[in-house]
């Protein structure tokens, strides 16, 4: 059902990177400007953690960068931190008022 | 601050119908689109649409076209999602969530769970 593609986990030590992909279609990630990411931690609501590719919103840390390369968009975290663990998926817009979601990839801080 | 705050659980057989609230406080209401989506567990968000919470226009995901509804009362400033023909894999937590800047979603109420069985 999810129409963006995420590696279904990914995984990093403390204080390492990691970089969890979405890849879209040229008609939706590789067209669009409007590529965001979210955090979700067990039994919580989401919380928005990058919009437009690769603005933060206030509050996140700068451990957290976005980008973008054709039809896949890329979210690093640097510097992991044990409250880091989590589930992690992307949006982006497709025209016309509608939104793909990634099918998410748990992140596990080592 | 600014909170949705979301009806409780349902349990729903098939066939039935369902209709979860959100209820926002902390900002300007009709300032802001509202967006409803649902989730499966383990999986990401599926897109349902969303409501122009001024009342001038909806947009729904062709998935659930024509078994949704998504209205707003302006004096209570809560938005509700109405879904018809319940299936069993309409089973999820669903999701208000306030449309900031056109493409994004920056508050998100608590999660409804929907369950759908005979």
């Amino acid at each position: 059902q999810s129409v963006l593609t995420q590696p279904p986990s990914a995984s990093g030590s403390l204080g390492q990177s990691v970089t969890i992909s979405c890849t879209g279609t040229s008609s939706d990630v590789g067209a669009s400007k409007h590529v965001s990411w979210y955090q979700q931690h067990p039994d919580k609501a989401p919380t928005l953690l990058m919009y437009d590719v690769s603005t933060r919103p206030s509050g996140v840390p700068d451990r957290f960068s976005g980008s973008k390369s054709g039809n896949t968009a890329s979210l690093t975290v640097s510097g992991l931190q044990p409250e880091d663990e989590g589930f992690y998926f992307c949006s982006s817009h497709a025209g016309s008022y509608t939104f793909l979601f990634g099918g998410g990839t748990t992140l596990t801080v080592l | 601050q600014v909170q949705l705050v979301q009806s409780g659980p349902e349990v729903k057989r098939p066939g039935a119908s369902v209709k979860v609230s959100c209820k926002t406080s902390g900002y300007s209401f009709t300032n802001y689109a509202m967006a409803w989506l649902r989730q499966a567990p383990g999986q990401g968000p599926e897109w349902l649409g969303w409501l122009s919470t001024n009342g001038d226009s909806n947009f729904y995901a062709r998935e659930v076209e024509g078994r949704v509804s998504m209205t707003a009362d302006t004096s209570t400033n809560t938005a509700f999602l109405d879904l018809r023909g319940l299936r069993s894999d309409d089973t999820a937590t669903y999701y208000c969530a306030r449309v900031w800047g056109g493409y994004q979603f920056d508050f998100w109420g608590q999660g409804t769970l929907v369950t759908v069985s005979s």
